[in-house]
């Protein structure tokens, strides 16, 4: 069964400082894989997205690692801020022909503290 | 431009009833998309449609839950004798393009009592 697992489920941490999240992922093949930032009462916004030939990629703060050997990828923010509070959700999709087959992680909760 | 939006924000309903849930897609995106998240979890992909047609409903649990887009904008998920397991936040998602990135609405938040 293809699964996506987080971690930590949730952290908390002071202004200012970095932190790291984790994906590991069971989908094979995959087509892409996406990091979201959902705030309480929103719907998710994409961070970053990655297909299976890249291991790196960028958005302001925010830098996401991929490696389709190990099936792991992670979010680094630098530098958090009080607004990076949010849940982080990890997304890895297979998209072949006109199937969609998104599976989804729990999140982890981020919570920044002054 | 004006984002993905979902009516009605929230929606409480007695167990058995039916329920319609709307969702208005960004101008000119081909691809439309359902998911469910339950509290405390991920989203949960239900439907998605290419223009006027389900490409893929996979997703949907039963046979309780369907969902149109006639005209290839406006799509209503419509959920039949709700149970108190439909309880969720329902989000719909467009893309320009099938496979793009996606743009969630704010969902809709459904309670069956």
């Amino acid at each position: 069964k293809n699964q996506v697992e987080q971690s930590p489920q949730s952290l908390i941490i002071l202004e200012g400082k970095n932190c790291t999240l984790q994906c590991n992922y069971t989908v094979s093949p995959f087509s892409n894989l996406r990091w979201y930032k959902q705030d309480t009462g929103r719907g998710p916004v994409s961070l970053t997205i990655m297909t299976f030939s890249e291991n790196t990629k960028s958005n302001g703060r925010y830098t996401a690692t991929l490696d389709a050997d190990t099936k792991q990828s992670s979010l680094h923010i630098t530098a958090s801020q009080l607004s990076d509070s949010a849940s982080y959700i990890c997304v890895v999709s297979v998209v072949s022909g006109g199937s969609y087959i998104p599976t989804f992680g729990r999140g982890t909760s981020l919570i920044v503290h002054p | 431009g004006a984002g993905v939006s979902q009516t009605p924000s929230n929606k409480v309903t007695e167990k058995g009833k039916y329920v319609e849930l709307r969702c208005d897609p960004i101008s000119g995106h081909t691809a439309l998309y359902w998911y469910r998240q339950s509290l405390g979890q991920g989203p949960e992909f239900l439907i998605y449609f290419q223009g006027t047609g389900a490409a893929d409903d996979s997703g949907l649990p039963n046979d309780r839950f369907f969902a149109v887009r006639p005209e290839g904008s406006v799509s209503t998920l419509k959920i039949q004798r709700t149970e108190r397991g439909d309880s969720a936040v329902y989000l719909c998602a467009s893309s320009l393009t099938f496979g793009g990135e996606q743009y969630f609405g704010p969902g809709t938040r459904l309670t069956v009592t």
